[in-house]
């Protein structure tokens, strides 16, 4: 079953901040987060695997509560650069297939 | 180290005719992986594929859609008989191992059947 995400779009003002949610009603193995940029393909953010782990990528980070089956990825002083669709794609156990979420829409203007 | 190819990255075909999608993974990866996506919408698994044998193709459409990857040359996604609805980018990715590993994604392949 596909993971929902919230909210399903963002306007944002350049160095504003933002939190994209992915939640499931399966356990996870793992989250998967993308960007993509309009006609481009999704280019790969970040893997969190189940323990409850956060990771970053310069100001872009996430978490992972696999007791909620939650990701949520955070987007910290934001940039125009930033902007996109942003995808969670989800695995139930290692080596399973990814499904994603519907994706975030994000716009962030000067 | 060249990223994922994939060709055509255009492909308009009419109604009944075939419609065949290459995806070169990148150099030392095994696992391929095909996503469709309709427009304005998210990715969707269609089938994942070691060398030579389909691991998952719960994704594909029992009829029309077929998914190879040979030991030598790239994956093939081959669809027959086009109808409209077929009409989506085709996204193939490529990991170096299973899942646990990020997948890099081709640029796609647009198909449009007219």
């Amino acid at each position: 079953q596909q993971p929902v995400q919230s909210p399903q779009a963002v306007i944002l003002r350049e160095g504003e901040d933002a939190v994209i949610n992915c939640s499931s009603s399966k356990a996870l193995y793992s989250v998967h987060w993308y960007r993509q940029k309009h006609g481009e393909a999704p280019v790969f953010l970040m893997i969190l695997l189940k323990g409850g782990e956060q990771k970053g990528h310069e100001k872009i980070s996430a978490s992972f509560n696999e007791k909620k089956q939650q990701s949520s990825l955070y987007l910290t002083a934001s940039q125009l650069s930033y902007s996109g669709t942003y995808f969670c794609g989800t695995e139930k156990a290692a080596g399973n297939k990814l499904t994603f979420g519907g994706g975030t829409r994000v716009l962030v203007k000067p | 180290n060249a990223g994922v190819m994939q060709n055509p990255r255009h492909l308009v075909r009419r109604r009944g005719q075939e419609a065949r999608l290459r995806c070169s993974p990148m150099k030392g990866h095994s696992h391929v992986y095909w996503y469709r996506q309709l427009p304005e919408e998210g990715l969707k698994f269609m089938v994942y594929l070691q060398k030579e044998n389909i691991i998952d193709e719960s994704g594909m459409p029992k009829e029309r859609f077929s998914a190879e990857f040979p030991k030598e040359g790239p994956s093939i996604l081959r669809i027959q008989q086009v109808v409209r609805g077929d009409s989506a980018a085709y996204f193939c990715a490529s990991s170096p191992r299973a899942l646990e590993y990020e997948q890099y994604f081709g640029p796609g392949t647009r198909l449009t059947v007219t």
